[in-house]
């Protein structure tokens, strides 16, 4: 079954600085598509970044980068110089096309706190 | 600009009564989508609809109803069996290409509380 996973409920990282989120996945369809998502405390919901399974290179985005390791089914969002405004709770959704339902499934998400 | 709208963005139900959250969307997508979110959690699928006319359940569609009549618009009416209602409800829409790479985008969402 489709699932998503993310192992840290909470992260801390110092302004200006790298953070990696964990994301990994789990399907038996070879292609898929792997989205990551920004919650700000206002609740709505910010696409960041996608990765396409069949994509030969990691996807970046300005600060996003996503290093996807497809061996691993792992798709791990980078950020990197934190910024303050950074500070929300970010998700990681997978969609497979040919399942018939055009589902997107999430993760539990991560919980991000800059520290100035 | 083009974008999801969802009202009101607070909303208050007296025990017993059936509320309408409204979804209008004007980005001639053709899936719609309502998610429910309690606190420090993720997001549940409670209803999809991929064309007009046309809706399923999703993960926890108990308590819940919707409607598809026209394309820009599918509202979730949370039924007095819904027992637990207080939450956070997202309405989401995506393009239907049959491609992985289209991302869903969101409205601003409506906190729904028991009175």
């Amino acid at each position: 079954a489709q699932k998503i996973t993310q192992t840290q409920p909470g992260m801390f990282v110092q302004e200006k600085e790298a953070v990696t989120l964990d994301c990994t996945y789990d399907t038996s369809d070879p292609s898929y598509g792997l989205f990551w998502y920004k919650q700000p405390s206002s609740g709505e919901m910010i696409f960041l970044i996608y990765q396409g399974s069949y994509d030969q290179q990691n996807a970046t985005e300005g600060r996003y980068s996503l290093n996807f390791q497809k061996a691993r089914k792992s798709a791990n969002l980078v950020i990197s110089a934190s910024q303050l405004g950074d500070s929300a709770m970010y998700f990681c959704a997978m969609r497979e096309p040919f399942s018939g339902t055009y589902k997107y499934i999430f993760g539990t998400g991560t919980r991000l706190k800059v520290l100035a | 600009d083009g974008g999801i709208t969802q009202s009101p963005k607070y909303l208050f139900r007296k025990e017993g009564q059936n509320v309408t959250l409204s979804c209008e969307q004007n980005l001639n997508h053709d899936a719609m989508y309502w998610y429910r979110q309690d606190p420090g959690q993720g997001l549940r699928l409670i209803y999809y609809s991929q064309i007009v006319n046309d809706f399923q359940k999703g993960d926890i569609a108990e308590g819940y109803s919707v409607s598809r009549e026209k394309k820009e618009s599918f509202p979730l009416t949370v039924t007095s069996a819904q027992k637990n209602p207080t939450a956070f409800y997202l309405c989401a829409s995506s393009l239907e290409t049959g491609g992985t790479n289209q991302p869903q985008h969101f409205g601003d969402g409506t906190r729904l509380s028991i009175l």
